[in-house]
């Protein structure tokens, strides 16, 4: 079975400045890993995902996240974020045994003036 | 244009009453999915199907039913016996795991309200 924290439930930063939203997972098989984001009332936009390879992975909007097989880790960054940011972001994790994907609780990330 | 449609966007259910939400895919897809979101928290699985004709219980299918007669379309239908059904409701769907179907994509989402 495996599992996907969101540490933090709400993110207000000001606009233009960086942010970090936090995911870990737990897992006993090798992952995939995903960032959405999710507008009021809308449904889910992959942002970006970790299928294999470089660690290091680009997603649209200037979002980036870097997977840490050792901290079970996929931090997502932005390194100057604009109030159209402002949505809940998921993380989510899917097991190479299935196709079933396990989301975390969602950060609401609020960007202010 | 291809995507991934759910309609209606708002529904209103009363006591007893059984509802049907849709969703229709012109991706070609093979699988599709049904979650469950409730304010504040993550998505749950409620069924998915991998192929047409063939169906699986997720996490809490419960009070829940689907078909799947054809690929194109994974209807919803939320019964009488869910009682605590009002949330947002989300469809996705991905190519076939054995196609490398790592990534599911989303619907607009059907938010469906108690009367």
């Amino acid at each position: 079975a495996q599992s996907v924290t969101q540490l933090d439930s709400q993110v207000p930063v000001f606009e233009e400045a960086p942010v970090e939203l936090r995911c870990n997972y737990s897992s006993s098989v090798s992952v995939y890993l995903f960032w959405y984001v999710q507008y009021p009332n809308q449904g889910l936009q992959l942002l970006l995902k970790y299928l294999s390879g470089s660690t290091l992975v680009k997603g649209i909007n200037g979002f980036e996240a870097e997977f840490n097989k050792s901290q079970t880790s996929f931090h997502l960054r932005k390194p100057s974020v604009h109030i159209s940011d402002t949505a809940e972001y998921f993380c989510a994790v899917r097991g190479n045994a299935g196709n079933m994907l396990t989301f975390g609780g969602g950060t609401r990330l609020m960007v202010k003036p | 244009d291809g995507g991934i449609t759910q309609s209606p966007k708002y529904l209103f259910r009363k006591e007893g009453q059984n509802v049907t939400l849709s969703c229709e895919q012109n991706l070609n897809h093979d699988a599709m999915y049904w979650y469950r979101q409730d304010p504040g928290q993550g998505l749950r699985l409620i069924y998915y199907s991998q192929i047409v004709n063939d169906f699986q219980k997720g996490d809490i299918a419960e009070g829940y039913s689907v078909s799947r007669e054809k690929k194109e379309s994974f209807p919803l239908t939320v019964t009488s016996a869910q009682k605590n059904p009002t949330a947002f409701y989300l469809c996705a769907s991905s190519i076939a795991l054995q196609a490398g179907g790592q990534t599911q994509y989303f619907g607009p989402g059907t938010r469906l309200l108690v009367l």
